[in-house]
């Protein structure tokens, strides 16, 4: 049974560049979040997708998107990016049908941006 | 004011001592009290959740709620090596969306 999956594992980008990070659930899951984790700090909830709709979105701004596709897969987007949007990007899946507040982690994706 | 507020000081002790971890938090409306345990270049996994007070047992890891002064802890027993990670505590509304403290990076030494 295939675990939360994420895509890259690091990536490396130039300030006021673009960004997209992917994320594939756990199997039967379908509800995705996304965290970041900058160095030092516990994860910050960014948004989650629910039926391909953002469903609660946290203190993050517009720069930062995203997407749920008909499989559950998630992608995250960051536009502009700054110094400040180093970090671990952190996905997390669940599932209505078990309890919602167990979330799934993937490995991250480490994005640095010089 | 943080949602939850976590000590992030590094704490270093030895194989079989008794590891005690807590955090505050803001809201008495917060209803799910976690645990989860991060390894070096993985993701966090959910150790233990608590419901409303009390304490819960798992092994050798106990999870403690005082809503009334609002404190969580987390008591790890005979630790291991293997204990070795950052623990991070986490809460929620119920709402599927956790809020977390900074962590605590734990060494477990032989």
């Amino acid at each position: 049974d295939a675990g939360v999956t994420q895509s890259p594992t690091h990536l490396i980008k130039t300030r006021g560049q673009q960004v997209t990070l992917r994320c594939s659930p756990k199997s039967g899951h379908d509800t995705v979040s996304w965290y970041q984790q900058a160095l030092g700090q516990g994860p910050q909830f960014i948004f989650q997708y629910y039926e391909e709709e953002e469903r609660q979105r946290g203190n993050f701004p517009d720069r930062f998107s995203g997407h749920q596709f008909p499989n559950y897969s998630s992608e995250l987007n960051v536009n502009a990016l700054l110094l400040g949007d180093s970090a671990l990007y952190l996905c997390a899946s669940s599932s209505p049908r078990e309890w919602e507040e167990e979330q799934y982690f993937g490995p991250g994706t480490r994005l640095t941006v010089t | 004011q943080k949602e939850v507020e976590q000590d992030p000081g590094p704490l270093s002790v030895p194989e079989g001592a008794i590891v005690s971890l807590n955090c505050t938090y803001s809201n008495s409306a917060f209803q799910y009290f976690m645990w989860y345990r991060q390894y070096s270049r993985k993701g966090p996994e959910l150790l233990m959740y608590t419901y409303s007070s009390g304490n819960k047992e798992d092994g050798r890891f106990t999870a403690q709620v005082d809503k009334s002064s609002k404190y969580i802890s987390l008591f790890i027993r005979d630790s291991q090596p293997s204990d070795s990670a950052t623990y991070l505590c986490a809460v929620s509304y119920g709402n599927n969306r956790l809020a977390f403290g900074k962590g605590n990076q734990v060494v477990v030494i032989p």
